[in-house]
């Protein structure tokens, strides 16, 4: 079955601290993204990304950085972790689309992180 | 902004009954889909409707896109209790069919 896997469901992390969110997917996409999902907000894209080493800022890339050094790996990074970073991180990846051609995402589980 | 919105924000019915969930977005697009999420989990691609596209059926599911009126439904037919969850819509660019954005949701519960 394809996956696309968050390293953690869950994590906490201190007020100033540097977080890394860890995403892979097995199915060879080129296209990989990170929401944040927020009550009532619903699902706000931060970065993505249609090949390695490319890197595209989302809504709400403020306070994000993204690393993706490998195909199937696409990292989140809070620089310096605050309060309001704390949500529900969503990776998510499809094919890239050629001509005429769309996909659905495939979303990993999330992880849910609490900045204290 | 090219998010879409859904509407109702939520929506109770007893099992058996059909639900409409219906979504609302302001640019053109190349697709819209729709999206299921389990409570605390990630989301679930359901179907996708191109813009040239007015139905389409999966099942249970019934998707209409009217793209001079800038909406969608989705009807699940026949709920069952395990169909509690929130849905979706994301709208996908004209000009990037990658690039997609997704509204608030609406959460559905369907009482056995």
């Amino acid at each position: 079955d394809v996956k696309v896997t968050q390293s953690s469901r869950y994590l906490v992390k201190r007020t100033g601290e540097k977080v890394f969110l860890e995403c892979v997917q097995d199915m060879d996409h080129e296209n990989m993204f990170w929401y944040r999902q927020d009550p009532g907000l619903g699902l706000r894209l931060i970065y993505f990304s249609y090949d390695v080493k490319m890197k595209e800022k989302g809504d709400i890339p403020e306070g994000y950085s993204v690393s993706r050094e490998k195909k199937e790996r696409f990292s989140l990074i809070l620089e310096s972790a605050s309060t309001n970073q704390t949500s529900m991180y969503l990776c998510a990846s499809s094919l890239g689309g050629g001509t005429g051609k769309v996909y659905g995402y495939t979303f990993g589980s999330g992880t849910r992180l609490t900045v204290v | 902004s090219q998010q879409g919105e859904e509407d109702p924000q939520a929506l109770s019915i007893q099992e058996g009954e059909n639900a409409t969930m219906n979504c609302s977005y302001k640019t053109s697009i190349n697709n819209l889909q729709w999206y299921r999420q389990n409570s605390g989990r990630g989301l679930v691609h359901l179907i996708l409707i191109r813009s040239n596209e007015r139905e389409k059926h999966s099942g249970r599911l019934r998707v209409t896109l009217d793209t001079s009126k800038k909406s969608s439904s989705l009807l699940i037919t026949a709920s069952r209790a395990a169909d509690t969850a929130s849905y979706f819509c994301a709208t996908a660019s004209k000009y990037n069919n990658n690039d997609m954005r997704f509204g608030a949701g609406t959460r559905l519960t369907v009482k056995p």
